[in-house]
């Protein structure tokens, strides 16, 4: 079955780095985008970024962008987000999802359990 | 961006009775490719969400058939036919035709009378 595992979550001070994994199964990796969705405590589901199946197109929001960079490893079945210049304002459950579509159209159809960041001094 | 409005935002319901969620686009959903890429998500207390419709009105395996999807250009809905129990949670539509960013409604919170 499809499985995305997220780590690499934790507490970090304001201004440092993180990198979150999230590592797949169940299903051929390097054939779907795959998407960083996070949600702050209490708050509703924000989009973070995306890479296509091969890696060569990445988007972002704007309330990242600039300092966090997804990737992702086919030969591991794994996705990353290196986030940097961590804010307080970061301070969420990060998710990745998969996209089935061949237009990024979000239909994420599998979702992670979640990895806890908190940014916090 | 593509702002996603959802109303109400909480939802008491009382078991067996329907309810309904809309959620509306501040532009038109249809892509260039005839698709109209809104999604619908539940999130249960403490769960990760959970894709229950995908373009409007396609309904994932093993979601419950009281579930639907509709609505076209700016308009859509999600109904529950007969609420139980299992059903409260947040629920978010989002849209993926107008990217980046993909965006999210602010989440409708059912929750049983």
């Amino acid at each position: 079955q499809v499985l995305l595992v997220e780590s690499g979550g934790g507490v970090v001070q304001p201004e440092r780095s993180l990198r979150l994994s999230c590592a797949a199964s169940g299903f051929t990796f390097s054939s779907y985008s795959l998407h960083w969705v996070r949600q702050a405590p209490g708050r509703g589901l924000e989009w973070v970024a995306v890479v296509s199946f091969d890696g060569i197109n990445k988007y972002y929001a704007a309330s990242v962008k600039g300092r966090f960079t997804i990737s992702r490893d086919n030969s591991k079945n794994t996705l990353f987000l290196q986030m940097n210049s961590l804010r307080t304002e970061d301070t969420a459950v990060y998710y990745c999802a998969r996209d089935p579509d061949s237009t990024f159209g979000g239909d994420l159809d599998y979702w992670g359990q979640g990895t806890l960041v908190t940014v916090s001094s | 961006d593509v702002v996603m409005t959802q109303s109400p935002l909480s939802l008491p319901v009382t078991l067996g009775q329907p309810a309904s969620i809309s959620c509306r686009s501040s532009q038109s959903l249809v892509h260039g490719d005839g698709n109209t890429y809104l999604n619908w998500f539940q999130q249960r207390p403490g769960q990760s969400p959970r894709r229950l419709i995908y373009k409007v009105s396609n309904r994932d395996s093993g979601v419950p058939d009281r579930f639907s999807g509709s609505g076209s250009g700016t308009d859509f809905t999600l109904k529950i036919s007969r609420v139980e129990a299992e059903d409260v949670g947040v629920y978010y539509c989002m849209q993926g035709t107008h990217w980046p960013p993909w965006t999210f409604g602010q989440g409708t919170k059912v929750e049983i009378k």
